[in-house]
């Protein structure tokens, strides 16, 4: 079945640092992606998404491209910084009713 | 437009009991999906809503749950006869109305369950 695989944390950085989080799938077709975050004591929120190969997902500073050629969606970042300490899960959407399929998640910290 | 609503956000119940959890979604949403997320884990599907019909389960989803979602609106889910393992966040999502599946879903803030 579907899955999605996303590198293990917990990754710890420090302000201004780059920020990659890897994140490969499996899917039958192609499927949408997307990366959510997840802030301390808060829901899961949409960061950015990519529908189609080749599509760059942007937000907040962060970008994913959707490589088909290597089912990739990774996640980066060129300065992060001490709020963007979170929990990031990648997800595609699978399932014939259009459930989410998520990574483990990786827990980001970012120190000042 | 108030987001995503879950109640409770905290339930504590010793094992055997029987537990209910409300989702109250974006009104003009159809689409209603119910996760459960576990310590160290990404969420995993539940169930699905479109308006009121349950159109799939995960195996996930044992005989002891069962979802509602009566006139389209809030949904409830219950977890029947607890076990320490049904410990978990669970987490309700919806989604606008549409034929693509690409549009996002909207997470509520969870109902976490600690079964004792």
């Amino acid at each position: 079945g579907d899955s999605v695989t996303q590198m293990e944390g917990p990754v710890t950085l420090s302000e201004e640092a780059f920020l990659t989080i890897n994140c490969t799938y499996t899917a039958t077709g192609y499927p949408s992606l997307f990366w959510y975050v997840q802030y301390p004591g808060e829901g899961l929120q949409l960061l950015l998404k990519a529908t189609k190969a080749d599509d760059k997902g942007s937000n907040k500073g962060f970008e994913a491209t959707y490589r088909k050629e290597t089912t990739s969606f990774h996640l980066e970042k060129g300065s992060v910084q001490v709020s963007d300490s979170a929990v990031y899960f990648c997800a595609l959407i699978g399932g014939s009713q259009g459930n989410l399929i998520f990574g483990k998640g990786t827990k980001l910290s970012v120190k000042p | 437009d108030t987001g995503v609503s879950q109640n409770p956000r905290h339930k504590i119940t010793k094992r055997g009991q029987n537990v209910t959890f409300r989702c109250d979604p974006i009104s003009e949403h159809n689409r209603l999906y119910w996760y459960r997320q576990t310590l160290g884990q990404g969420p995993e599907f539940l169930t699905y809503f479109q308006n009121e019909a349950q159109l799939e389960k995960s195996r996930l989803l044992s005989d002891r749950f069962s979802a509602e979602r009566p006139k389209g609106s809030f949904s409830t889910l219950e977890i029947q006869r607890t076990e320490q393992g049904d410990s978990a966040m669970y987490l309700c999502a919806s989604s606008f109305p549409s034929g693509s599946f690409s549009y996002e879903q909207y997470f509520g803030p969870g109902t976490r369950l600690t079964v004792t």
